[in-house]
């Protein structure tokens, strides 16, 4: 069964710090993985999806790795601002090698707060 | 475009009751889902759908249930209301439903039940 865990589960930093979100996965036979973003009283919005075959994908000040031989992804966020913050989840799929029919795995998140 | 669109927001139960969360979708995807989330947890998958009329349990089904008779419809049904059942629920459709697809999320159902 596929377990996917987020550290840190918080943090704090102060603007215009870069960061760094960690998530790891349990079976490393996944085809992507994605990362979203949650604001508070919200859904879950889309940040960046990594396939298999690439070992990072960008967005603006978001940059995410995937490293599947060691069950890992992270989540770089440059000069982070006040409007960053959310909580951030990092998802894989349920059925590892197989087919999931868009079924995913969800870590626990870690909720950033960046301060002015 | 409207996207996921979940109602009610917000909703309080009272332990045996019953209620259905409604889900529409306007992107014509066939995949659609159900999660829920609790307070410092990750979702967990109640029900899925990969297109009309076929529907299967995902992690956590029991107590609830689910229909698809139309590609934009996808409403969650709880049946005897109990208080573990106090979540924010989340409904969410994929263009593809394969292991590339994006997930598209509605802002959330929370349900209390006391």
């Amino acid at each position: 069964k596929q377990e996917v865990t987020q550290i840190p589960a918080a943090l704090s930093v102060p603007e215009g710090e870069n960061l760094v979100l960690n998530c790891s996965f349990t079976d490393s036979a996944i085809y992507n993985l994605q990362w979203f973003r949650q604001d508070p009283g919200k859904g879950l919005t889309s940040l960046l999806l990594i396939q298999s075959s690439q070992r990072e994908q960008t967005s603006g000040r978001l940059n995410a790795s995937l490293d599947k031989s060691s069950g890992r992804s992270t989540l770089y966020i440059a000069a982070s601002q006040p409007g960053d913050s959310a909580t951030y989840l990092c998802a894989v799929p349920s059925n590892a090698g197989g087919t999931s029919y868009g079924k995913l795995t969800f870590g626990q998140g870690t909720i950033l707060t960046v301060h002015p | 475009n409207a996207g996921v669109t979940q109602t009610p927001k917000f909703r309080i139960l009272k332990i045996g009751q019953s209620m259905t969360l409604q889900c529409t979708q306007d992107m014509n995807h066939n995949y659609m889902y159900w999660y829920r989330q609790d307070p410092g947890m990750g979702l967990k998958l109640i029900y899925y759908s990969v297109g009309a009329g076929i529907t299967d349990k995902g992690e956590v089904p029991n107590g609830y249930n689910v229909s698809r008779s139309t590609t934009e419809d996808f409403p969650l049904r709880l049946e005897l209301a109990a208080p573990s059942q106090t979540s924010v629920y989340f409904c969410a459709s994929s263009p593809w439903g394969t292991d590339t697809g994006e997930l598209f999320f509605g802002e959330g159902s929370r349900l209390t039940v006391l």
